[in-house]
């Protein structure tokens, strides 16, 4: 099974400041044949369901702000906020599709500082 | 508009039964892989069990042989039927629409979600 970590478990950041998620896979998710990486990022605020952000590692979802970005390969990947909203508090969750099972990261707290 | 409804959530002794239920609507259901993720109290995700369009299914651990995913195009309906059930079973269940008919992409629509109590 591939597990998924994520670093910080919580993290603080001022209004209009950068917020960087970070988050490792035990396994590489990626495709040798296409270079593409089996890697999504999700945003979940509370009482509601997880939205899709990211995909691809990198492929914004349509409809989510620029200020969001993904990076990374093989095993090690990062979600950005470039400029903290107040309405971007929330858990941020990876999640591998490369295997069965499908796992999920244990999420990141974001909040304001 | 693209939708997911489950329904079919309550609260169940330890060791008893329950079908899930996800109606779609606003795209062509049997078209795409389709999913169960489960959120325990205060807790993370957790994908339990996907179905590809084609209707190859893929189980967590933790649930298999005791949870059993399906689907009926005709009804553009997923399920889950969940037998043996334990006080670990409990949380939010989420029905979510993968990318693709594979189950091989991301999911990328979900519902509110139905909970599910198990008391022991």
């Amino acid at each position: 099974d591939i597990v998924m970590t994520q670093s910080p478990d919580f993290l603080g950041v001022s209004l209009g400041e950068r917020a960087t998620i970070n988050c490792k896979s035990s396994q590489s998710v990626s495709y040798s044949s296409n270079d593409k990486n089996s890697l999504a990022w999700y945003q979940q605020k509370p009482g509601q369901p997880p939205k899709l952000l990211i995909y691809w590692a990198s492929t914004r979802e349509s409809g989510v702000p620029d200020r969001f970005s993904g990076s990374g390969s093989g095993t090690d990947f990062t979600l950005t906020i470039s400029s903290l909203q107040a309405e971007d508090v929330a858990v941020y969750y990876c999640h591998q599709y490369y295997s069965s099972p499908f796992t999920f990261g244990p999420g990141t707290k974001v909040d304001i500082k | 508009e693209v939708q997911l409804v489950e329904s079919g959530g309550g609260l169940v002794q330890s060791g008893g039964s329950l079908r899930l239920s996800c109606a779609a609507s606003g795209f062509t259901f049997s078209s795409y892989a389709m999913s169960w993720v489960r959120q325990a109290p205060g807790k993370g995700l957790e994908w339990v069990s996907s179905i590809s369009s084609g209707g190859t299914t893929y189980y967590a651990d933790s649930v298999k042989g005791r949870f059993t995913i399906s689907r009926d195009n005709s009804k553009n309906t997923l399920y889950l039927q969940m037998n043996s059930l334990r006080a670990e079973d409990t949380a939010v269940y989420y029905c979510a629409r993968k990318s693709l008919g594979s189950c091989y992409s991301q999911p990328d629509v979900w519902g509110n979600g139905t909970t599910v109590t198990v008391s022991s």
